[in-house]
């Protein structure tokens, strides 16, 4: 089965700080995401990799970076938390094999960070 | 751009009630259908997928057809479980998207009630 692990269940922050949350998949797939979920909302984008040091904004990247130094691990950066980026975040990874596999994402159980 | 629509929640039903969940997607491809399954405390899961017209994705009970002609992929069980309560969440990926991006309904809270 496919794994992904993201490094905390549950955050809390102060404003200001820098925040680092990891995400490791053990599938050895190309393409990894980073999502916030918010009530009401859904599942907004923030940002995606393909490839190792490969990295694209998504819908909503402002305020967040992103680092892939390796293959399994995509880490997403908050350089000064602020309280409106209280949320539950969500790592996800797919493969890139030309087939439909690719297009399926498998989630990490998600990280509620609260930034007080 | 892709965009997906799903009814809105909250959905409360009794054990053993018929359900429907509706999807609706516009999409500038000719994308893949899926729908999530998220439960409480967990990250989203696959329930079941569809890749061309008129395909049946089915799993747990769970079915969705992929109906171009209406645009719709709608979530049906015919008897619903305690265990079924989670969100439900509706997605498309366009082929070619690049590096398998999905784009994603705003998710139905579901709550069975024995």
């Amino acid at each position: 089965d496919v794994k992904v692990t993201q490094s905390s269940r549950y955050l809390v922050k102060r404003t200001g700080e820098k925040v680092f949350l990891e995400c490791v998949q053990d599938m050895d797939h190309e393409n990894m995401f980073w999502y916030r979920q918010d009530p009401g909302l859904g599942l907004r984008l923030i940002y995606f990799s393909y490839d190792v040091k490969m990295k694209e904004k998504g819908d909503i990247p402002e305020g967040y970076s992103v680092s892939r130094e390796k293959k399994e691990r995509f880490s997403l950066i908050l350089e000064s938390a602020s309280t409106n980026q209280t949320s539950m975040y969500l790592c996800a990874s797919s493969p890139r094999d030309g087939s439909l596999a690719k297009n399926i994402q498998y989630f990490g159980a998600g990280t509620r960070l609260s930034v007080l | 751009g892709d965009s997906v629509t799903q009814m809105e929640g909250p959905v409360t039903l009794s054990e053993e009630a018929f359900l429907t969940i509706n999807c609706t997607y516009t999409a500038t491809g000719y994308p893949s259908l899926f729908w999530y399954v998220q439960y409480p405390g967990e990250g989203l899961q696959l329930l079941l997928k569809a890749t061309k017209a008129d395909d049946k994705g089915s799993n747990k009970g769970f079915e969705a057809t992929y109906r171009k002609e209406t645009t719709s992929f709608h979530l049906e069980k015919g008897s619903v479980q305690v265990s079924d309560s989670a969100v439900y969440f509706c997605a498309l990926s366009d082929w070619g998207t690049n590096a398998g991006k999905s784009t994603f309904g705003d998710g139905t809270t579901l709550t069975v009630k024995p």
